[in-house]
């Protein structure tokens, strides 16, 4: 069965004081990995996909990476804006059909001013 | 603007109550979803409609009951729900079923309370 895994489940951070949330996956085949940002009362919004083992993604201060077993979600110096729930999805491939989704659980981050 | 709109936004109810939630996307998308979104858990897939298929998550009590008129509206019908059951409903839309480079495009969601 697909799992994925988010940690920390909490991160406070300073601002300017950069850190990493990382998202463990098994999958038996990867179609892509999904980052999103959901804040308080919304629904997620997308920020990045990735599909092959060293592939890199940028965005302002938020880059992902992926290797074969886990991504990163990378934070350069946040701002207090950046504060929000970070959700990672995994989606399997199929030979035909739904191709399932797997979401974590999230890792909820707070930066301090 | 997310261009996939849910209504209402705050929904409170009876467990005796028959309400529907609403969701309509004009982004062109040929897929829609209902996501059941509770504390500390993954976002849990309820129902799936898409040009290929309809899928549906076997685990989702009968108290739930989808429609999908049109590749750009789906609803939610929701009777006989139990406290258990609130939590935050998402609609999201994808191009099709096979996730492209932007993934799914969410709702802000239906806040939904069971009293």
């Amino acid at each position: 069965e697909d799992q994925v895994t988010q940690s920390p489940e909490a991160l406070r951070l300073q601002e300017g004081e950069s850190s990493s949330l990382n998202c463990s996956y098994t999958v038996s085949g990867l179609r892509g990995l999904f980052w999103y940002r959901q804040d308080p009362g919304k629904g997620p919004e997308f920020l990045f996909t990735l599909y092959s083992a060293g592939e890199e993604k940028e965005k302002e201060r938020l880059k992902a990476t992926l290797t074969k077993k886990e991504s990163f979600l990378h934070i350069t110096a946040p701002k207090p804006e950046d504060s929000a729930t970070y959700l990672c999805a995994v989606q399997a491939e199929n030979s035909g059909g739904y191709q399932k989704v797997t979401f974590g659980t999230g890792t909820k981050l707070q930066v301090i001013p | 603007e997310t261009g996939v709109t849910q209504t209402p936004r705050h929904l409170v109810m009876g467990m005796t109550n028959k309400k529907s939630l609403k969701c309509e996307q004009h982004l062109g998308h040929n897929a829609m979803y209902w996501y059941k979104q509770s504390a500390k858990k993954p976002l849990e897939l309820m129902f799936v409609y898409s040009l290929e298929e309809r899928v549906e998550n076997n685990s989702v009590p009968s108290r739930f009951s989808p429609e999908c008129p049109n590749s750009s509206h789906l609803f939610l019908h929701l009777h006989t729900l139990q406290p258990e059951d609130s939590a935050l409903y998402l609609c999201a839309s994808s191009q099709d079923s096979v996730l492209g480079g932007r993934g799914y495009t969410f709702g802000s969601g239906t806040r939904l309370t069971v009293v």
